[in-house]
């Protein structure tokens, strides 16, 4: 069984550029996770999904960021335009429906220079 | 919302001796307590989980302990390997609120 998998693994731009992470669930799993890793922390998560619907996006900068699931797969995280301190680790989690452990794909590293 | 705290963020040991790792949090209706490992550019992976249910449970060498009342929990290695060497997260959930992780423990077991 294929894993969360994550692209790109890394990303470089200058700030005020856009930038884009994709992310392909578990098959099945109906929900999934965007969290963000900073350097030396655990993962705070950003936005939850269940099928298409985003059902828990408070910490989501939402003047910046933005995320997608049109057909309840895969999902796509945005920021528009990138600022220095979005330097990070962006991590896709989804989540087996039968024993509610969460996957992990490798993560997305951004550097905004 | 919840709060968790890990202690201690590193953590160095001999090969063979054991690593104890601890955790608190604030919700009292928190009910799932997993632990996570994450090695170097690699995303974390679930190694143990307890649910409130259950005080201990053991896999192998790992074991984690649930003491609801303190509202802390605990994750044991024994007999390290240098292959455990990693950064290992604690993190709890409610029935229907998200993971909020600990900042993390680097272990390092040293051959």
């Amino acid at each position: 069984e294929a894993g969360v998998v994550q692209s790109p693994r890394y990303k470089i731009i200058e700030k005020k550029q856009p930038v884009a992470f994709w992310c392909n669930p578990i098959s099945g799993h109906n929900t999934l996770y965007w969290y963000l890793q900073n350097l030396g922390q655990g993962p705070e998560l950003l936005i939850r999904y269940e099928n298409e619907e985003a059902v828990d996006d408070s910490q989501l900068p939402k003047d910046r960021f933005s995320a997608e699931r049109l057909k309840g797969v895969d999902s796509t995280l945005k920021i528009q335009p990138a600022e220095l301190g979005d330097s990070a680790v962006y991590l896709c989690a989804s989540r087996s429906t039968n024993t509610g452990e969460l996957f992990f794909g490798e993560g997305s590293r951004l550097t905004v220079l | 919302g919840e709060n968790v705290e890990q202690h201690p963020s590193t953590l160095s040991v001999q090969e063979g001796d054991s690593a104890v790792i601890k955790c608190t949090y604030s919700d009292s209706a928190s009910n799932y307590f997993p632990w996570y490992k994450q090695e170097l550019g690699k995303g974390p992976q679930l190694i143990i989980d307890i649910r409130s249910n259950v005080g201990e449970k053991k896999d192998q060498r790992i074991a984690v302990t649930l003491n609801k009342t303190a509202k802390h929990f605990s994750l044991h290695i024994t007999e390290t390997q240098p292959e455990d060497s990693a950064v290992y997260f604690c993190a709890a959930s409610g029935r229907n609120t998200p993971l909020v992780f600990g900042k993390g423990t680097r272990l390092s077991v040293i051959a």
